[in-house]
């Protein structure tokens, strides 16, 4: 089955750049989706087909999607951005929905 | 709007069954999959399968194949997800999802199942 790697683990100072990666086989042929989880809610869509946000989220947010990896980067980034993190594509061979494992964003 | 309602929380002991379900409002029932994923406490999210509302077609991940049954009822637009041969690592919150432009646009609020002797 299809396996998305995604580090644990990111951290950052208020006003720098995150960047979490999601590397998967030739993942740059398939769709990617982000996802932010806030400690109790529900987790939340911040990036759809690759590089497209969600009305309402704040345009510091961005992806890319090429070869092996896919990358989801937060501008100036903010204490309210500190959350986990998880990668999503539609396995094409099996129909399947695949997760990554999940990045924690520490804002410092 | 799109609104997605799951049931309360469930305590169930090993060996027993839970059924979530999940109401639907705000868009055509049968016109979209429902999708349900699991997150054990503080671990990731897994997707456990997919229920189509119009025909009732069902796709589900290896793990739960042999345990999940998923279902609607599309007179009061509510999907069910029901796990049998519970143990304990099945504790964790399930949430059913709906997609729109490929990915996850809209979540229940999550349904925590607890399995406790």
């Amino acid at each position: 089955s299809y396996v998305l790697t995604q580090p644990p683990s990111v951290s950052v100072a208020p006003g720098k750049t995150a960047r979490i990666t999601c590397g998967g086989n030739n993942i740059g042929s398939t769709s990617v989706h982000w996802y932010q989880q806030k400690p109790g809610q529900a987790p939340l869509l911040v990036i759809y087909y690759d590089s497209d946000r969600p009305s309402g989220i704040p345009e510091r947010f961005s992806g890319s999607n090429s070869g092996n990896t896919a990358t989801l980067t937060i501008f100036r980034v903010e204490a309210g951005d500190e959350a986990d993190y998880y990668c999503q594509v539609s396995d094409s061979s099996s129909d399947h929905v695949v997760f990554g494992g999940g990045t924690k964003l520490t804002v410092l | 709007q799109v609104h997605l309602v799951q049931s309360w929380a469930e305590v169930k002991k090993p060996g027993a069954s839970v059924k979530v379900s999940c109401k639907a409002s705000g868009y055509t029932f049968t016109g979209y999959h429902i999708h349900w994923v699991r997150q054990a406490p503080g671990q990731g999210l897994e997707w456990m399968g997919r229920i189509n509302p119009n025909s009732g077609g069902t796709n589900f991940a290896q793990k739960f194949q042999a345990r999940v049954t998923m279902t609607t009822d599309t007179y009061f637009s509510t999907a069910y997800m029901e796990l049998s041969r519970l143990g304990f690592d099945d504790t964790g919150v399930y949430y059913c999802a709906r997609v729109e432009r490929g990915s996850f646009f809209y979540w229940g609020q999550g349904t925590l199942v607890s399995v406790s002797s």
